[in-house]
C-alpha cells in the first residue's frame, strides 16, 4: 500500500523565519510528487517534482526531491502571515492512475 | 487558466433530501475527481472519471451517485445522507498527474 508521511504535523513561527517541511514516501512505480497549499478551501498546486536533485522554485518557496532516500522538502524563506496554511504532499498511485495518496499535512502558523 | 468551479459553495440538507453538487472545468482535462475532506484530515478520494467513464469508485456508499454528463461537467447526486457525511466535498481535474482542485462545497447534513 502506498504511504506518504509528513513532518512536522504542525509548526508555529514568526514572520521572517525560514521553515522546512518534510515529506517521505513509499510507493510502487514512483512517477512524481506533488505539493499543495490549502487555506480555507481548495488545495492550490505548488510544485510537481519528478527528478532527483533539481530544485523547483517559485518566489520564496522552493522544493527538492531525493529519489534515492524517498523524500522531498518544501522550504519557505522570509515567511509571511499569508503563508499560514496546511501544506499537503501527495504522490500519484503506483498502480491506480488518478489516485493521489496524501500525507497528513503540515499545519503552518506564521505569527506577525 | 487552471480553474475548476463548484456549486453550491454551501449546502445544508436533511437526511431525507435529494441534492446535487456540480463541478465544471474548461481546461480540456481528461480526468475528473470527487474527494471528501473532513476537518484536519487530507482529502479522501471518492470517484475518478477518465474520458467520461467511471474508472475508480473507492467503495463509496450508494447514497453518493456520481455522474459525468460530458467532458467538462461532473455531478455528485446525494440522497439519504447521514450526519457523518457532513464534510467539504472537493472536485478536481487533471490532464496529467497534477490535479487542480475547485473551491469545494461545504455540506452539512442535519
Amino acid at each position: 500500500e502506498d504511504k506518504v508521511v509528513q513532518s512536522p504535523l504542525s509548526l508555529v513561527v514568526h514572520e521572517g523565519d525560514t521553515v522546512t517541511l518534510n515529506c517521505s514516501y513509499e510507493v510502487t512505480n514512483f512517477r512524481s510528487l506533488l505539493w499543495y497549499k490549502q487555506e480555507k478551501k481548495a488545495p492550490t498546486f505548488l510544485f510537481m517534482l519528478t527528478s532527483s536533485g533539481i530544485e523547483k522554485k517559485s518566489g520564496r518557496l522552493s522544493s527538492i526531491l531525493d529519489k534515492k532516500e524517498l523524500f522531498s522538502i518544501l522550504n519557505i524563506t522570509a515567511t509571511q502571515t499569508g503563508d499560514s496554511a496546511v501544506y499537503l504532499c501527495a504522490v500519484p498511485g503506483g498502480t491506480s492512475y488518478g489516485k493521489l495518496t496524501f500525507g497528513q499535512g503540515t499545519i503552518l502558523t506564521v505569527h506577525p | 487558466d487552471t480553474e475548476v468551479t463548484q456549486t453550491p459553495k454551501h449546502l445544508v440538507m436533511g437526511m431525507t433530501n435529494k441534492k446535487s453538487l456540480k463541478c465544471e472545468q474548461h481546461m480540456g482535462h481528461r480526468a475528473m475527481y470527487w474527494y471528501k475532506q473532513k476537518a484536519k484530515k487530507p482529502p479522501e478520494l471518492m470517484f475518478v472519471y477518465s474520458y467520461e467513464k467511471l474508472s475508480i469508485n473507492e467503495s463509496v456508499p450508494s447514497r453518493f451517485s456520481p455522474e459525468c454528463p460530458n467532458s467538462s461537467l461532473l455531478n455528485l447526486h446525494l440522497h439519504a445522507l447521514q450526519p457523518e457525511d457532513s464534510a467539504l466535498y472537493l472536485c478536481a481535474s487533471s490532464q496529467t498527474e497534477t490535479q487542480y482542485f475547485g473551491p469545494g462545497t461545504r455540506l452539512l447534513v442535519l
